[in-house]
């Protein structure tokens, strides 16, 4: 299977919470990402948390990590449509040519509608 | 502070032909890596450069070739184009190593 896996596709209602979730197959991980690509954009990192933490909080975003089950979720609270988006997650490790690589999922397209 | 920039924004080259896309990274950025973005395969890691030194290499084939200057900028070359080579191809410059990388726009290629 690939290493990071997330589900394609979530709708939501405005002003509700999105909850995006990512699994990633590597425990010697050491940063999580979460990048964000609007149409015809590159990737806007959005937030990152070290493989040490468990949680962390940025405005409106809230991003869990669960090391034990290799999980990763990305938490948007009261989402606008300006939200709508495809969501990234990405994990990075030591490599065997001595460089952090970071490895993407497929994305998560995340529909905002009123 | 600019962000990393990508240039051309678009481009339409014929089977056959070569390209070579341009990546300038955020100044004091070191690292530069490039993407290749499909809907079927999603995003795949091309290669890597720090400080002149290609460090990584993703499964590509030789067509795909890069380099980077003195001043951190760095150019991806694709030679005999495919039509399957048509992508957003993304470059992303870090500080260093292992520390979170801003992309540029990406150079939309399409092979005819």
């Amino acid at each position: 299977g690939e290493d990071v896996e997330q589900s394609l596709f979530l709708s939501v209602r405005e002003g509700d919470s999105s909850v995006i979730n990512c699994t990633y197959t590597d425990s010697s991980s050491t940063y999580l990402y979460w990048y964000k690509q609007e149409p015809g954009a590159g990737l806007q990192l959005l937030t990152y948390i070290f493989s040490n933490m468990d949680m962390k909080q940025d405005q409106r975003l809230t991003v869990l990590l669960n090391k034990k089950d290799k999980h990763l979720s990305l938490r948007i609270a009261d989402t606008q449509t300006g939200d709508s988006a495809i969501y990234f997650c990405a994990e990075t490790r030591l490599r065997s040519g001595g460089s952090y690589i970071p490895t993407f999922g497929r994305g998560t397209s995340l529909i905002v509608h009123p | 502070k600019a962000g990393v920039t990508q240039t051309p924004r678009y481009l339409i080259k014929t089977r056959g032909q070569q390209v070579t896309l341009s990546c300038s990274p955020i100044s004091g950025h070191r690292s530069v890596s490039w993407y290749q973005q499909t809907p079927g395969q999603g995003l795949q890691f091309l290669f890597e450069y720090f400080s002149e030194t290609q460090r990584n290499k993703g499964n590509f084939p030789g067509r795909f070739s890069g380099r980077q200057f003195s001043n951190s900028r760095s150019e991806m070359n694709v030679s005999t184009l495919e039509l399957g080579d048509s992508a957003l191809y993304l470059c992303a410059s870090s500080v260093r190593e292992n520390t979170e990388a801003f992309f540029g726009q990406g150079t939309r290629l399409t092979v005819v």
